[in-house]
């Protein structure tokens, strides 16, 4: 059950973009659209993508995701002080698993 | 609204066992698949086990498989996690979180318990 590699960090300046990036195989990004991704502050994480493009309620669509192959990627927009947190993406992975997570990337917001 | 807190952590020693629960509120606890996930110092999020909502598929991360067992009470809205023979690298903080069937991710989590494996 090898985790999704992710970037160990990014950085960006308030109201410019960044992206992460998340590669899997063709077992669990490449063979489903089930791709999530959530925001950890050290509380309860929060899933702001799911089905790899969809926002949940209450989400900024300054959010978006996105699939190509075995990556995914997740792309905030005008980079607020509030998304400063770390991100992780996951993938469903039927197999005798469920689910597979990135090792996670910290956003640095300057 | 939906809330999941979880309870049970604690200091334990290696080779020793202990139960976190969840326990589950604001939802229909018995139509929903019910996840761990565990974070352990300085790492990142891993996935434990799944339960589906009438126990009958039960699935484990190799990490753990042989002494963790998940297990749930639908009449309590309660969710388990008994962990046995516990190592050091179970270190962590253990998340409970509801697992959505139709799409295939984690739409509400707990604050998480944490479980220290030391001498």
């Amino acid at each position: 059950q090898s985790a999704l590699t992710q970037p160990a960090s990014v950085s960006g300046s308030p109201g410019q973009s960044i992206t992460i990036s998340c590669t899997g195989t063709s077992s669990d990004v490449g063979a489903y659209d089930s791709v999530s991704w959530y925001q950890h502050t050290g509380k309860a994480p929060k899933v702001m993508i799911y089905e790899v493009t969809n926002r949940p309620s209450g989400v900024p669509d300054r959010f978006s995701g996105s699939k190509s192959g075995n990556t995914a990627s997740l792309t905030i927009s005008g980079l607020q002080a509030e998304d400063e947190a770390d991100y992780y993406c996951s993938s469903y992975a039927r197999s005798t698993t469920l689910v597979v997570f990135g090792g996670g990337t910290k956003l640095t917001v300057l | 609204e939906v809330q999941l807190v979880e309870s049970g952590g604690g200091l334990v020693k290696p080779g020793g066992s202990l139960r976190v629960s969840c326990a589950a509120s604001g939802f229909s606890f018995s139509d929903n698949t019910m996840t761990w996930v565990r974070q352990a110092p300085g790492k990142g999020l891993e996935w434990v086990s799944s339960i589906s909502s009438t126990t009958t598929y039960i699935y484990y991360a190799d990490s753990v498989e042989g002494r963790f067992t998940i297990s749930r009470d639908n009449a309590k809205n309660s969710l388990s996690l008994q962990m046995n023979s516990l190592r050091a690298e179970d270190t962590a903080v253990y998340y409970c979180a509801r697992w959505r069937d139709d799409n295939y991710y984690l739409d509400y989590w707990g604050q998480g318990t944490l479980v220290t494996v030391s001498s």
